[in-house]
């Protein structure tokens, strides 16, 4: 079954500074890869998502690159600001319901 | 709207009690999901419901019971739990069950069984 890998588990960065989260999965047919933000208490929300079919996908301060040949994805985050602060979920599917990668907690100091 | 509403938001019960969560989405969305989310960790799924039928149940022990009523609602029924099934207890919807179907997730429903 699929296996999604994310890095790192936590990262600090000063406010204006850009953040970057990568995950890497093993089934070469998934071909959905959305992002979700949690904050504490709140159930994940959806903030990006991207399909095979596309490899790059930008919403204002948040982009998702997707490299099919090698199996990985990554968040971009720039300009980070304070209510960036929360913890990012990639996930991946094909044929099967998704696949979390195990979170990565993202702190922004100001 | 992209709201999934989850009652109640905390609940705390006994191992001998009988409990019920609820989920309401009002997308038109035929796929509904059960979640299960401990401290630090990503959501693990439980359950898919699909056109109001079970498609998917992950070996989920049988205190857990789901229910569809229909399509816009999805219940969880809870009955013995153990202290190790505190955690945080997620719904989700989308359009589908396709796996490349967009999941909108509910605040969930923090439980605690004493």
């Amino acid at each position: 079954g699929e296996n999604v890998e994310q890095h790192p588990s936590t990262l600090s960065v000063q406010e204006g500074d850009s953040a970057v989260i990568k995950c890497t999965y093993s089934d070469s047919a998934s071909n959905y890869f959305p992002w979700y933000k949690q904050e504490l208490g709140k159930g994940p929300q959806l903030i990006i998502d991207i399909r095979s079919n596309v490899g790059e996908k930008k919403d204002q301060r948040i982009a998702v690159t997707l490299n099919k040949t090698a199996k990985h994805f990554s968040l971009h985050i720039t300009e980070t600001q304070p209510e960036d602060s929360a913890v990012y979920f990639c996930a991946a599917s094909s044929y099967t319901p998704l696949v979390f990668g195990k979170g990565t907690r993202l702190s922004v100091i100001a | 709207d992209t709201e999934v509403t989850q009652t109640p938001k905390h609940l705390v019960m006994g191992m001998t009690n009988k409990k019920s969560l609820k989920c309401e989405q009002h997308m038109g969305h035929r796929a509904m999901y059960w979640y299960k989310q401990k401290a630090k960790k990503p959501p693990e799924l439980m359950f898919v419901y699909s056109y109001e039928k079970l498609s998917i149940n992950e070996s989920v022990p049988s205190r857990f019971s789901p229910e569809c009523p229909n399509s816009s609602l999805l219940n969880l029924h809870l009955h013995a739990l153990q202290p190790e099934d505190s955690a945080l207890y997620l719904c989700a919807s989308s359009q589908t069950s396709g796996p490349t179907e967009t999941q909108y997730f509910g605040p969930g429903t923090r439980l605690l069984v004493l």
